[in-house]
């Protein structure tokens, strides 16, 4: 299948800071993006949905000014977590859709473990 | 609003039993369904798609099935080994481009 990279794999901070994730499609162009965050033993729940070169739509109770989502190319998005804290721990994936081989099909990258100190 | 419910949130069995995982979703009108498993602290591994207009989908020891009009797919695991323990998750998309709507999970526990 396609594969989809995220970088870096984990990151520990000190809060307040900002944090940048990137998602890339490694051997396919991905016009849309999504970006999940799983709180521990939870579920995935969808954060925004990124569109190549247009704003990103997120969903509801997900400030749109404390998750900055840059979809500047066809195989990358990047998730910025402004001034973050404790509560934004979590484990953030992306997953990028295909087209060609693989028509609307998703690929989920590994996931970038954030901690917040 | 799509709802994905998975049933039981947890099972240990012995090494070597057939188990079923189950999942339910409250709008019949997906696109697909799609079965992930994921590993303690790790990303999720695909193991099985199956589209709105098929029944069944089946990969070595894993066979899924959907039954779209009562809403909802079970997922058939047999012999069970060791390395099956995993987090199981159910996962539905209703339009072609439009966001995955996940459950929360199994937690599959094989006994060696």
């Amino acid at each position: 299948g396609a594969v989809v990279s995220q970088h870096p794999s984990w990151v520990i901070c000190k809060s307040g800071t900002s944090v940048k994730i990137e998602c890339r499609s490694l051997d396919f162009q991905a016009t849309t993006m999504f970006w999940y965050r799983q709180f521990p033993k939870q579920s995935l729940m969808l954060m925004a949905t990124s569109n190549e070169g247009s704003k990103a739509t997120y969903e509801q109770g997900v400030e749109k000014d404390k998750f900055l989502i840059n979809h500047a190319s066809l195989t990358l998005s990047t998730l910025t977590v402004t001034s973050a804290h404790p509560e934004d721990s979590s484990f953030y994936i992306c997953s990028a859709l295909a087209g060609g081989h693989y028509p609307n099909e998703q690929f989920f990258g590994p996931g970038t473990r954030l901690t917040v100190l | 609003k799509q709802e994905v419910t998975q049933i039981p949130a947890a099972l240990s069995v012995p090494e070597g039993e057939n188990l079923v995982l189950n999942c339910s979703f409250t709008d019949s009108a997906i696109y697909n369904l799609q079965w992930f498993r994921q590993d303690p602290g790790k990303g999720l591994t695909s193991l099985l798609l199956i589209q709105s207009s098929q029944r069944e989908q089946t990969s070595g020891r894993l066979n899924a099935s959907l039954d779209k009009s009562s809403g909802r797919s079970t997922l058939y695991i047999a012999a069970s080994q060791p390395g099956d323990s995993a987090t199981y998750l159910c996962a539905v998309r209703e339009n072609r481009d439009d966001k995955i709507i996940f459950g929360k999970g199994t937690r599959l526990h094989i006994l060696p």
